[in-house]
């Protein structure tokens, strides 16, 4: 059973502080994807990573992929509280299939 | 363009009894998904569907949970019976699969359901 686990599994920081949340498997997988939910909707897409080693940035955001493919990083800069939000990964483990992994809510105090 | 639209939003229902959740997605996409979603965690996949064609289904409790997609557009999920267990978010997505950089799984806000 492929499993993505992530870390911290809660975060609550002061506005202008940075944070790095990780997203860890055994497996390999094909494209890994972060979404960002908020309270009463569903999740919204921010970044998809393919190649081991690439690094996306959006914005205040930075995005890496794992070499082996089997991992990844979301890094925020300067945190602010519209920032504040369940982030989740999400790895293809097949066809047009995703796993979730279980989620970092993070909550930034103004 | 309009989103993926979800009904129910919200639903309170006793243990024992029946439930459906209705889904249309973005128009032109070829792929439907349904997630649950228990409060704090993330998404876990239920079914998901090609066109009109199940691709997996692996983790979907048959004894309980169907869904169907007929005509490869709307999809309902139901349960029956409920267990009280099943109460979490329910949520539907759908997507057109361009290439692995490309493809984006747009969610609808979800059906909260809630199992007295």
């Amino acid at each position: 059973t492929q499993l993505l686990e992530q870390s911290p599994q809660f975060l609550s920081i002061q506005e202008g502080e940075n944070l790095t949340v990780y997203c860890n498997s055994s497996s390999v997988f094909s494209s890994l994807q972060w979404y960002r939910q908020e309270p009463g909707e569903g999740p919204v897409l921010l970044v998809t990573v393919v190649t081991g080693g690439e690094v996306k940035k959006l914005k205040r955001l930075t995005f890496q992929f794992g070499d082996a493919r089997k991992d990844s990083s979301l890094h925020i800069t300067a945190a602010q509280p519209g920032d504040t939000g369940l982030y989740l990964c999400a790895g293809e483990a097949g066809t047009y299939k995703y796993i979730f992994g279980t989620g970092t809510r993070l909550k930034v105090l103004a | 363009e309009a989103g993926v639209a979800q009904s129910p939003r919200y639903k309170i229902i006793e243990k024992r009894q029946s439930v459906a959740f209705w889904c249309n997605p973005i128009s032109g996409h070829a792929t439907l998904y349904w997630y649950q979603q228990i409060l704090g965690q993330g998404p876990k996949l239920l079914i998901q569907f090609q066109n009109n064609g199940v691709v997996d289904d692996s983790q979907l409790p048959k004894d309980r949970f169907s869904a169907e997609r007929l005509k490869g557009v709307d999809s309902t999920l139901k349960i029956q019976p409920a267990k009280l267990e099943d109460s979490a978010v329910y949520l539907c997505a759908s997507s057109l699969y361009i290439n692995l950089a490309k493809n984006i799984q747009y969610f609808g806000a979800g059906t909260r359901l809630s199992v007295l």
